[in-house]
Parts: C-alpha cells; structure tokens; sequence
C-alpha cells in the first residue's frame, strides 16, 4: 500500500542555517505530494505542494521537487528562522480517486536565535 | 473567514461515556474527513465523506462513527470512550472536481483525554 517515510525530529538548528527534512514515499501511479506544517497550537497548513515529476513546489523560502525516480519529496530552505519552528508534515494522496491522503509521523524543527 | 471550525477544543471523558466531536466548514466543500494525531504516528485518517449522505472508513475507524446530512457539517461521535482514543482530532475539508487543488484545509483541533 501507500505510505510515506520522513526523517525524524527534533532537528535543531541556529537562525540563519540550511534546513533538509527528507520525504521518501510509496506508491503505486503517480500521487500528488505536499509539506504540511504545524505551528504549536494550531492545525495543519498547507506549505507546498507539487502533482507530478519534477515540478518544483516553493512557498516562504521552502521548496520541494517531486523526483519519481528516487520517489522522494524533500523539503529544503537556504536560511531559517525562528518563526519556523513548527512540526512538518509530508503527505500523499493516492491517485486512484479514493481521496485518502497518507501522512508521514511528523519533523519537529527548532530553530535557535 | 471561520473556514474549518471544530468543538470542543478540550474534552476528557470517562471510559465507557460517549461524546460527539464537531466539525463545520463554510467553503461550500465536498470532502470532509476526521484524523487523529498521536505522537509518532503521523496523521491517519478515521472516516471521510465525499458529499451529504455518503461515509467512508479510513485506516482506523473502530469505535468512531460519522454521519453526513449536511454538506457544512460532519460529526465524530465516540459510542464508548476506550483510553486508547485519547488523542487530538483534526478535521479536514476540501474541494473535489474541476479546479480542485488537492489542498486539504484542517480545523485546530480537539484534545481529547478518555481516564
């Protein structure tokens, strides 16, 4: 079946700092594939996403690209801030129509002043 | 600008109690679905409806049931609370059909601690 492996946390890093959160994924066609993220207290927001292979998903300085022949999805931003800390979610829906999205266990990400 | 609202936002039950989680959406979305959140566990996925009148399980559904009358609201209800439910409930909504982006718009959640 589906599913969706990501690095796990917590990742601390210094503001200012490069960020990777690794995504790899299963699936059987081609899914849509997005980074969800977490602010405390809060829900899911959607952060990027990308629906087929090699497109580039980019929002706030994060990017992802959808590389079917690693079947990975990782999150990277050039120069962190404090205010993304937060828990990054990588997730999946399946193509077939059933609408069932799979979500990875979650990155906790830290970033100190 | 309420987009998903739930309620409550903290609940704890006794085991055996039962209890209903609420979730409204005003954007007029199709697709509605419940997840509960557990540490290192991820997101999975409790029931999900693709319009008024029409439920489905996702990957844990025992002990959940969900109804759906309305296209702005979609219910959890817990028939006996069991500890092992004790977690926080997300809902979530989105678009289906033409122009559909695929994002799924969640609510803040509901802690809930079942003694």
């Amino acid at each position: 079946g589906n599913s969706v492996t990501q690095m796990e946390g917590p990742v601390t890093l210094s503001e200012e700092a490069f960020l990777t959160i690794n995504c790899t994924y299963t699936a059987t066609g081609y899914p849509s594939l997005f980074w969800y993220v977490q602010y405390p207290g809060e829900g899911l927001q959607l952060l990027l996403k990308a629906t087929k292979a090699d497109d580039k998903g980019s929002n706030k300085g994060f990017e992802a690209t959808y590389r079917k022949e690693t079947t990975s999805f990782h999150l990277e931003k050039g120069s962190v801030q404090v205010s993304d800390s937060a828990v990054y979610f990588c997730a999946l829906s399946s193509p077939s129509g059933t609408y069932k999205y799979i979500f990875g266990t979650g990155t906790r990400l830290k970033v100190l002043a | 600008n309420a987009g998903v609202t739930q309620t409550p936002k903290f609940q704890v039950l006794k085991t055996g109690q039962s209890m209903t989680l609420q979730c409204a959406q005003d954007m007029n979305h199709e697709y509605m679905s419940w997840y509960r959140q557990d540490p290192g566990m991820g997101l999975r996925l409790i029931h999900y409806s693709v319009g008024a009148g029409i439920t489905d399980q996702g990957e844990v559904p025992n002990g959940y049931n969900v109804s759906r009358s309305t296209t702005e609201d979609f219910p959890l209800r817990l028939l006996s609370a069991a500890p092992s439910q004790t977690s926080v409930y997300f809902c979530a909504s989105r678009l289906l059909g033409q122009g559909a982006t695929g994002e799924l718009f969640f609510g803040e959640g509901s802690r809930l601690t079942v003694l």
